[in-house]
């Protein structure tokens, strides 16, 4: 069964780069044809799409977070991961990891627990 | 503010029937297919609704997705108290990107 686990810093200074990693068990990332996911939450709001990388590396970021967001892949590691630079106060969220059930990019069915950031001095 | 437009909340007794709107554009829904979660304070979201109204495995028939020209609604039928969720409502956009409503609080009184 897929299972997806995030795992970095719980505190990020602001101005710095956030780094978050999602750890894929049950599935190999190298060899399966499919999307990887960054989703937020800031607290007490919706649901944000931050980007999704494809198995063959192609990448798809927010519009509004682009300039600051970088999705990659450790096939070695079977794992994928996030930064996003330059951060304040208005990117403290919970952030999630997910996998869409097929080879689409938008149907999450996947999701890791999800891990709070928090962006503070 | 959501590319996508849902209500913020909505309410019913049990047994009833809700129903919750999407409204997006062209460019997301009007061309794409739309997807519902629903998430339990506290917990990941999950995939309640596929494709517009497929349901995943496990997912009770009481959930029931629709679409039409840039609009979406989910319908729950036989309202239950676990019902009680936070429900979003998202589409794949023409400019490459995913995009998600604002979330709709569902209470069951």
């Amino acid at each position: 069964q897929l299972q997806l686990q995030e795992s970095g810093p719980g505190l990020v200074k602001p101005s710095e780069t956030l780094s978050l990693t999602c750890t894929v068990s049950g599935d190999s990332i190298s060899s399966s044809t499919s999307y990887w996911g960054w989703i937020r939450q800031s607290p007490g709001k919706g649901l944000e799409w931050i980007g999704s990388i494809y198995s063959s590396g192609s990448t798809y970021y927010n519009p509004s977070l682009k300039s600051r967001v970088t999705i990659s892949v450790d096939t070695s590691k079977n794992q994928f991961s996030l930064k996003l630079s330059s951060v304040s106060a208005a990117d403290t969220a919970v952030y999630y990891c997910a996998r869409p059930r097929g080879r689409v990019a938008d149907e999450f069915e996947y999701w890791g627990q999800g891990t709070l950031v928090t962006v503070s001095s | 503010q959501s590319v996508l437009t849902q209500p913020p909340s909505t309410s019913g007794t049990p047994g009833q029937r809700v129903t919750i709107s999407c409204s997006g554009s062209a460019s997301n829904i009007g061309n794409n297919n739309v997807n519902w979660y629903q998430q339990v304070p506290g917990t990941a979201p999950k995939l309640l609704i596929y494709s517009n109204h497929q349901r995943p495995s496990g997912v009770p028939d009481r959930f029931s997705g629709s679409k039409s020209g840039t609009s979406a609604s989910l319908a729950i039928s036989g309202l239950r108290s676990e019902d009680e969720a936070d429900y979003y409502c998202a589409s794949w956009d023409d400019s490459l990107n995913v995009v998600f409503g604002g979330g709709t609080k569902l209470t069951v009184l």
